[in-house]
């Protein structure tokens, strides 16, 4: 596709279920970002994957989140035992990497609403 | 730990004027520094990607400058207008270690009252 595809576009969960969030970034764009936006929030960093180097995971908020990024294209991010306080719109986001003139792209989120 | 501060938080202007905000970086290992307008209900769309000291770039009413060796660049925007209205991210790139990784500044939240 032409764009930053992720899915669902929003996600009701019940306190305590897992839930699977993907997103599908640019073909060829090596880099990919998870962020999140809570509630009049600003923009908070999960996690970084940039080809084969270890992701850098320090956002991740606690060990309840995970992700993973399969043949370095389409990433899951993983909440185990929803809470609510994780109730935000997460943003993926991917570039090229190391390519000075080029920008971030990101899709359209995904709102979870952990009830 | 990468700071890069964005000021001020928050902004309210009226229809007509012009405004300004910074975004502080580190000075050095400077690779890139991109400006984002984040709407509200939308997703962050890229304004400008700057690379060299002294640059300036010019998008319609909105205008960016770096300074690599001082770490800072200025966000410009003239005769704002209502659909002005967003949140303003600046994210900085540094060479080496950090892998080349994004890190953004927390906004600024601009209004533009009609």
């Amino acid at each position: 596709g032409a764009g930053v595809s992720q899915s669902p576009s929003n996600k009701v969960t019940e306190k305590g279920k897992d839930v699977e969030l993907r997103c599908d970034p640019i073909s060829g764009h090596t880099a990919l970002y998870w962020y999140r936006q809570s509630l009049g929030q600003g923009l908070e960093f999960l996690i970084y994957f940039q080809g084969n180097s270890a992701p850098d995971k320090s956002g991740l908020p606690s060990d309840r989140f995970s992700a993973e990024r399969t043949g370095g294209s389409v990433s899951t991010l993983t909440i185990q035992r929803t809470q609510q306080e994780d109730s935000a719109v997460y943003l993926c986001a991917s570039s090229l990497y190391r390519t000075m003139n080029t920008e971030a792209f990101f899709g359209q989120g995904t709102r979870l609403t952990v009830v | 730990i990468l700071n890069v501060e964005q000021s001020p938080q928050s902004l309210h202007v009226q229809e007509g004027d012009s405004t300004n905000f910074t975004c502080s970086f580190p000075s050095s290992n400077f690779y890139a520094l991109h400006w984002y307008r984040w709407e509200t209900a939308k997703s962050p769309e890229a304004l400008f990607v700057m690379t060299l000291n002294g640059d300036e770039k010019k998008k319609g009413r909105i205008s960016a400058t770096l300074n690599t060796k001082e770490g800072y660049s200025y966000l410009y925007i003239k005769g704002s207008q209502p659909e002005d209205s967003a949140t303003y991210l600046c994210a900085f790139i540094r060479s080496g270690g950090s892998n080349y990784k994004l890190t953004f500044g927390k906004g600024t939240l601009l209004t533009v009252n009609p």
